[in-house]
Order: structure tokens, then sequence, then C-alpha cells
């Protein structure tokens, strides 16, 4: 069965702080993605990724496929980041069925 | 652009109620989701789509159904509510050609079964 962790389950820090969560899964995979749900419940998609990293502002996303395991870092944090962070991934195989989600890191970042 | 929309927001039922969660996606995409998540928990696939007329069970499918006539919508209906039905319900879309793209999401249902 396919289980996918994320360290830390909670994270408070203070604005400005570098930022590192970790997402670990046990079976081989086509893509990992990370996702933002924000306090209003909204969930939104921050990267797709299957190999080395990547970077959209802030965010920085790197996975390690041989030891299956990603983070998702923010650099220079402020509260606005302040969220629930979901690791999913989709298992390799070609299907079309949905992802495997972890159960989220609420990550709260103080002024 | 509206991505994803889902009705209603809220709604709470009754026990042994049936009700239809509405799901549409106005960017052409094959691939469509429904997902629910409990608290503590993550998201777990109900049922899943590849394209109009054809539907697949996913993890938690008892007491569900789904019907895709069209591409851009999907809903999830509920026969008979039950308390263990309390949760919110996320309906997801991605992918037109390949079923391996982000997934966008719907603004969430919350469901309580009373």
């Amino acid at each position: 069965k396919n289980e996918v962790e994320q360290s830390p389950q909670n994270l408070t820090a203070q604005e400005g702080e570098f930022i590192t969560i970790n997402c670990s899964y046990s079976v081989g995979i086509s893509a990992l993605h990370w996702l933002q749900q924000h306090p209003g419940g909204g969930i939104v998609s921050l990267f797709m990724l299957s190999s080395g990293k990547k970077k959209h502002g802030r965010l920085i996303a790197t996975i390690n496929i041989q030891e299956k395991h990603s983070s998702l870092h923010i650099t220079a944090s402020h509260p606005r980041d302040s969220a629930v962070y979901i690791c999913a991934v989709k298992p390799s195989g070609g299907g079309a069925d949905g992802l495997t989600f972890g159960k989220g890191t609420h990550l709260i970042i103080q002024p | 652009n509206a991505g994803v929309t889902q009705t209603p927001k809220f709604r709470i039922l009754k026990i042994g109620q049936s009700m239809t969660l509405q799901c549409t996606q106005d960017m052409n995409h094959n691939y469509m989701y429904w997902y629910r998540q409990d608290p503590g928990m993550g998201l777990k696939l109900i049922y899943y789509s590849v394209g109009a007329g054809i539907t697949d069970k996913g993890e938690v499918p008892n007491g569900y159904n789904v019907s895709r006539s069209t591409t851009e919508d999907f809903p999830l209906r509920l026969e008979l509510a039950a308390p263990s039905q309390t949760s919110v319900y996320f309906c997801a879309s991605g992918g037109t050609v390949y079923s391996n793209q982000p997934q966008h999401f719907g603004d969430g249902t919350r469901l309580s079964i009373l």
C-alpha cells in the first residue's frame, strides 16, 4: 500500500525564517505534487515534479527519486504563507486514478 | 476563467436523505475526481472519470454514485446519507490527454449528516 508521510505535522515560525517541510513515500511514482490549503479551505496546486527542483517565487520544491523523498522550502516566510501544505503522489503504472495524499503540515508564520 | 465550480458550499442533511453535489469545470479536462477530506486525514479518492461516459471507483466509493454525461460535469450522489459521510468534499480536474497533470480543485462542499 502506498503511504505518504509528511513532517512536521505542525510548524510555527517567525516571519522571515526559512521553512522546510518534508515528504516521504513508499512506492514508485510518476509525479509528486505539493498543494496549499488556506484556512478558507480551498486547495491550490503549487508544484508538480518528477525529478530535480522547481522554484516559484519564494517557494522551492525538490525531489530525490532514489530516496523517495521530497522537500518544500519557503524562503523569507511571511504570515500570508500560513496554511496547510499537502504532499501528494501519483503512483507509477499509467493509471488514471487520483492522487495519494499525506495528512498535511499545518504552518503558522507569526509576525 | 471559473476553473472548477462546486455547489453547494455547505449542506446539512438528515440521516437517510439523499443529495447531489454538483461539480463543473470549464477547462475541457477529461480527467475529473471526487475526494473527501476528514479531520486529521489526507484526502481520499471516492470516484474518478477519464472522460464523458466513463467512471471508476476510487479508494472509498461505498455510499456514493457518480455520472459523467458531459466533459464539463461530474456530479456526486449520496443516496442514503449516513453520519460517516460527514466530511468536506472536493472535486478536481486535471489533464486533457494525459492524467499526469496538475489538478485544479473546487472550493469544497462541507457536508454534515445529523
